[in-house]
């Protein structure tokens, strides 16, 4: 079954070094969404993909963060400068136009 | 995006049915009523989704109400592997990028 892949699915640096993590979608999904999400939250939607366009960003996606996809396969989000309140689970979703998204288990970030 | 409405927690016992509410009285008609759930440290998982007539799959069924104003959630028989934050999600599907809105949920524990 190959569902939506994340990579690495932990990680945990120190505060001010930059970390990148990737997402691999469902094959021909056109469609690839980022979340973040704490703890007793629910995920919060960062930005949207169609193919290789970066569509929509949310607010919550500062100036420290920076997200592509390449070619419209896989994608990377990078966080530069990081901070202790960058901690989080951050989320992966692919859908295929109007249909179901399908997340990923997430990759959870842990600054020290 | 319209909001929804759920209780931040409910309880139910192994193998007996569970009915889990949603309210959304600012629904609009394109509005689909969509479910997932998340497991403990995983990503959330896509349960059921449907517009204006009940639904049903392998996992569960969705009631909704006929003036769509409020849905419920049904699991038959209740499984220790049910055990997660359940979301209630409208998705616009003329919206121009589908995004899912997550708030915060409803956390059903499972008793033995």
């Amino acid at each position: 079954d190959t569902g939506v892949s994340q990579d690495p699915r932990h990680k945990i640096t120190k505060r001010g070094q930059n970390v990148t993590f990737r997402c691999d979608p469902i094959s021909e999904h056109n469609r690839l969404y980022w979340y973040r999400q704490t703890l007793g939250q629910g995920p919060e939607f960062l930005t949207y993909f169609q193919n290789e366009a970066q569509l929509e960003k949310s607010r919550l996606l500062s100036d420290r963060f920076s997200a592509e996809r390449p070619k419209g396969s896989f994608s990377t989000l990078e966080i530069q400068r990081t901070e202790q309140g960058d901690s989080a689970m951050y989320l992966c979703a692919s859908s295929s136009y109007v249909d179901t998204i399908y997340f990923g288990e997430g990759s959870w970030l842990t600054v020290v | 995006d319209a909001k929804t409405t759920q209780p931040n927690s409910m309880e139910s016992n192994e193998e007996e049915p569970v009915h889990l509410p949603c309210n959304h009285s600012t629904i609009s008609g394109t509005d689909y009523i969509h479910w997932y759930r998340q497991l403990p440290s995983q990503g959330p998982e896509y349960v059921i989704h449907g517009l204006t007539s009940n639904v049903n799959n392998r996992m569960a069924s969705l009631a909704i109400a006929e003036d769509r104003k409020s849905s419920t959630l049904i699991l038959h028989r209740a499984t220790l592997r049910d055990a997660a934050v359940y979301y209630c999600i409208l998705r616009d599907v003329e919206g121009s990028n589908y995004k899912l809105t997550f708030g915060k949920g409803t956390l059903l524990t499972v008793n033995p």
